[in-house]
This record gives structure tokens, sequence and C-alpha cells, in this order.
């Protein structure tokens, strides 16, 4: 099956700084990559998504690259603000299973 | 919609007892995941359904662990009987499979077995 490895286990960042998380995937069959964040006591939301045609996306301060070739994606946070701190997770699935990243404890100093 | 609903957020109870969780998940969506999440295993996938059949059950971790959906806007996930290891955060999730959707997911029961 799919393994999804993720990295770094915790980020901490000054307030208007990036944060970078990175993901790598092992089955080439894997054709959607989304991303979640989830905040103490709850569920983790999805906050931007990548399909395996496309090689980036961008939603305001967020974005997503893709990688194909390297099996390898990243999320990537600019700005930051306190609001980002959370637990970030990438995931990895070729249909109806997704498979999940280990998780990010983003902390966003002020 | 009012997104997946999950019940009880929150179960305490005794080594031994029967545990149930319950889900609700978004109306229109026919695949249903339970999953469980520890601070040592990350999120585990348990079983999946799909049009309220369960298409993969590999990660339920034993006999005491058993899933159902009934009908297309309910499941549950029963523990019987619970052991203090299976304390943990367990999320169900639901999806419009036909796309490789989004996955929603609910708040999640928080279960302690003492």
């Amino acid at each position: 099956g799919e393994n999804v490895e993720q990295h770094p286990s915790t980020l901490s960042v000054q307030e208007g700084d990036s944060a970078v998380i990175k993901c790598t995937y092992s089955d080439s069959a894997s054709n959607y990559f989304p991303w979640y964040k989830q905040e103490l006591g709850k569920g983790p939301q999805l906050i931007i998504d990548i399909r395996s045609n496309v090689g980036e996306k961008k939603d305001q301060r967020i974005a997503v690259t893709l990688n194909k070739t390297a099996k390898h994606f990243s999320l990537h946070i600019t700005e930051t603000q306190p609001e980002d701190s959370a637990v970030y997770f990438c995931a990895a699935t070729t249909g109806n299973q997704f498979y999940f990243g280990t998780g990010t404890s983003l902390t966003v100093i002020p | 919609d009012a997104g997946v609903i999950q019940s009880p957020r929150h179960e305490v109870t005794e080594m031994g007892q029967e545990v149930t969780l319950r889900c609700k998940p978004i109306s229109g969506h026919n695949s249903l995941f339970w999953y469980r999440q520890t601070m040592m295993r990350g999120l585990e996938l348990l079983i999946y359904f799909n049009n309220n059949v369960p298409i993969d059950d590999s990660g339920m971790p034993e006999d005491r662990f058993s899933a159902k959906m009934p009908n297309a806007s309910f499941s549950t996930l029963k523990i019987q009987p619970s052991e203090p290891r299976d304390s943990a955060v367990y999320f169900c999730a639901s999806s419009f499979s036909a796309n490789t959707g989004e996955l929603f997911f609910g708040e999640g029961s928080r279960l302690t077995v003492l």
C-alpha cells in the first residue's frame, strides 16, 4: 500500500515568517494530495489540495507544490499568523482510501 | 449542511464495558471512514464503507472492534469489551467518492477506558 512520510514533526516560526512542510509518498498511482489542518479538540479540516495533473496551487497565503517524478509534495504558508498554529497533515490517495502523514505541529510565535 | 456528526463527543468507561460510537455522514456522500487518532500512531484507518458496504476492514485492530452501516445516513463503531489501550480519539469522515473527492471529518469522539 501507500506510505506517506511527513517532515518536520514540529515547526516553530516567528509571526510573519514562512513555514514549509514536506511529504513524500511511495505509490506512483496516487493522484490526489490534500492537506488538512487540525486545531485542538477538532477534526481535521481540508485547507488545500492538489491533483496529479497540476504542479502548483495557491490560495491566498497557502500554496502546495507537487513533484510527481520525485514523489513529493509540500505545503507553504507565507506571512504566518498566530491562528495558523495547529497540526497539519498531508495525505495521498489513488481512490477511496486516504493515507495520512504523521502530522506537523506548527507554532507561530507572536 | 451540518457536516459529519459524531456522538458522543466524550466517553469515559471502565475496562470490559461495551462502547458504541455513532456517526451521521454528510447527506449525499457515499463513502464513510472510521479513523483512530493517537499520539503514538497518528491517524489510522480502521474501516471504510462504500454505498453502505464495508470495503476494507484490515485496519480494525481485532475482533473486539466491529462497525456497521445499516443505511446511508448512519454508522456505528462498537468496541466490546473495551480495554485501556483503546483510549483514543475516533473520527468519522465521509466523502462523495465518485471523483476522489474531499474527505470531511467529524469533530471526533474522545474515548477514555479506565
